[in-house]
């Protein structure tokens, strides 16, 4: 079946810290993968996506890359704020007839001053 | 301020109640969804709405009700539930031009408590 596998949490950081979440996935075809980000009290907003392979999506500092032969998608920021704590999911898509988007279990981070 | 606005944020119900959750998107989306998030389990799809018609239940028990009377409105029936059924439920919307995009606009979602 089609999943998506998260590092477990939380994680917690200093300020200024390298961040890694891993995120590998399961799928059939090829699908688009997502990197969803979600703030204290509000719902899921997305963050960056890469559409194929060696695809690498960046905003706000993070980064991932499309890894195909690995089947992942880790999202990195060299330097974390504290306006970064969240829960982080990763997800992807099927290329079906509507965004069938299935997510990890996410991943939560906090970000110490 | 995300486009997508859902009522009420907070419901708290007995099991013998019945309410109702919206989601109105302002967008301009032809594609609208249902998830629940639970704590410490994956995202749950519960209904897809494509062009108004819906195009999946994902085996969702009979005592949720979607309702879907345009493509900017999208309603959850709630009636009988059970407090395992005390969650977040999520609307969120989505624009298909070519083709899915896999981009999904969320709301600030309706917090559920069943007693």
């Amino acid at each position: 079946g089609n999943s998506v596998t998260q590092m477990e949490g939380p994680v917690t950081l200093s300020e200024e810290a390298f961040l890694t979440i891993n995120c590998t996935y399961t799928a059939t075809g090829y699908p688009s993968l997502f990197w969803y980000v979600q703030y204290p009290g509000e719902g899921l907003q997305l963050l960056l996506k890469a559409t194929k392979a060696d695809d690498k999506g960046s905003n706000k500092g993070f980064e991932a890359t499309y890894r195909k032969e690995t089947t992942s998608f880790h999202l990195e920021k060299g330097s974390v704020q504290v306006s970064d704590s969240a829960v982080y999911f990763c997800a992807l898509s099927l290329k079906t007839s509507y965004d069938k988007v299935i997510f990890g279990p996410g991943t939560s981070l906090s970000v110490i001053p | 301020e995300t486009g997508v606005t859902q009522t009420p944020r907070h419901l708290v119900m007995g099991m013998t109640n019945k309410k109702s959750l919206k989601c109105e998107q302002h967008l301009g989306h032809n594609a609208m969804y249902w998830y629940k998030q639970s704590a410490k389990k994956p995202l749950e799809l519960m209904f897809v709405y494509n062009f108004k018609e819906q195009t999946e239940n994902n085996s969702v028990p009979s005592r949720f009700s979607p309702e879907c009377p345009n493509s900017s409105h999208l309603f959850l029936h709630l009636h009988t539930l059970q407090p395992e059924d005390s969650a977040l439920y999520l609307c969120a919307s989505s624009k298909r031009e070519r083709g899915p995009t896999g981009e999904l606009f969320f709301g600030e979602g309706s917090r559920l408590t069943v007693l």
